[in-house]
């Protein structure tokens, strides 16, 4: 069945480092990928697209990465600041299929 | 100027109860869809509607009943819930006009709905 797993649950961090948040699927053939941030008590709200034919694509200090063969993609928050810290969401969705399907999320918290 | 809203943001009501939540999204896409997040964080759709018309229903009870007015609406009625029912709700809408759901999501608020 098609799965999809965000690496962690939580990832803690310090400040000004680099967060790097996994998506890994299996069974699935998505035409792209994409990325949203959760806060608490708020709905999701759309970060990033990447499709299938892109390797990288970057907006200010986040950049997403698409491996097709390894079925995983990347996302990367660079300088990485304590308003970063929310829940992170990759949904996956092929070109055959009408719906998305979102991973759980890792909650990420990037401490002072 | 809100894009996607929804009504109401809490609801607490006893098991057996009816209730509806409403969505209305201004931002004049074709498409709507229910969420159901559960405590564990999972994203699950429900439905989806594309110019008033069902395209997803996925296995939830019929118990859930979506209705929509117009593309701009989409209304979620839920008959005799149940403890299980008790999650957080959320209505969304993407541009996708040729009846998929794979467009940018614009989610609403989210309903928060404890059934005692």
């Amino acid at each position: 069945s098609q799965k999809i797993e965000q690496n962690s649950e939580a990832l803690n961090i310090q400040e000004g480092k680099t967060a790097t948040l996994t998506c890994n699927y299996t069974n699935y053939s998505p035409a792209y990928l994409q990325w949203y941030r959760q806060d608490p008590g708020r709905g999701p709200v759309f970060l990033l697209l990447i499709r299938e034919n892109e390797k990288e694509k970057r907006k200010e200090r986040l950049k997403v990465t698409f491996d097709t063969t390894l079925k995983q993609s990347l996302f990367h928050i660079t300088a990485s600041q304590p308003a970063d810290s929310a829940t992170y969401l990759c949904a996956l969705a092929s070109s055959s299929a009408s719906k998305i399907i979102f991973g759980s999320g890792t909650r990420l918290s990037i401490r002072p | 100027d809100t894009a996607v809203s929804q009504t109401p943001k809490y609801l607490v009501t006893q098991m057996g109860n009816d209730k509806s939540i409403k969505c209305e999204q201004n931002l004049g896409h074709d498409t709507m869809y229910w969420y159901k997040q559960d405590s564990k964080k999972f994203l699950k759709i429900m439905f989806s509607y594309n110019n008033k018309e069902l395209i997803i229903n996925e296995t939830v009870p019929n118990r859930f009943s979506p209705k929509s007015p117009d593309k701009a609406h989409l209304n979620l009625h839920i008959n005799s819930l149940e403890l299980g029912d008790s999650a957080v709700y959320f209505c969304a809408s993407s541009q996708d006009s040729g009846g998929g759901s794979t467009d940018t999501q614009y989610f609403g608020p989210g309903t928060r709905l404890t059934v005692l």
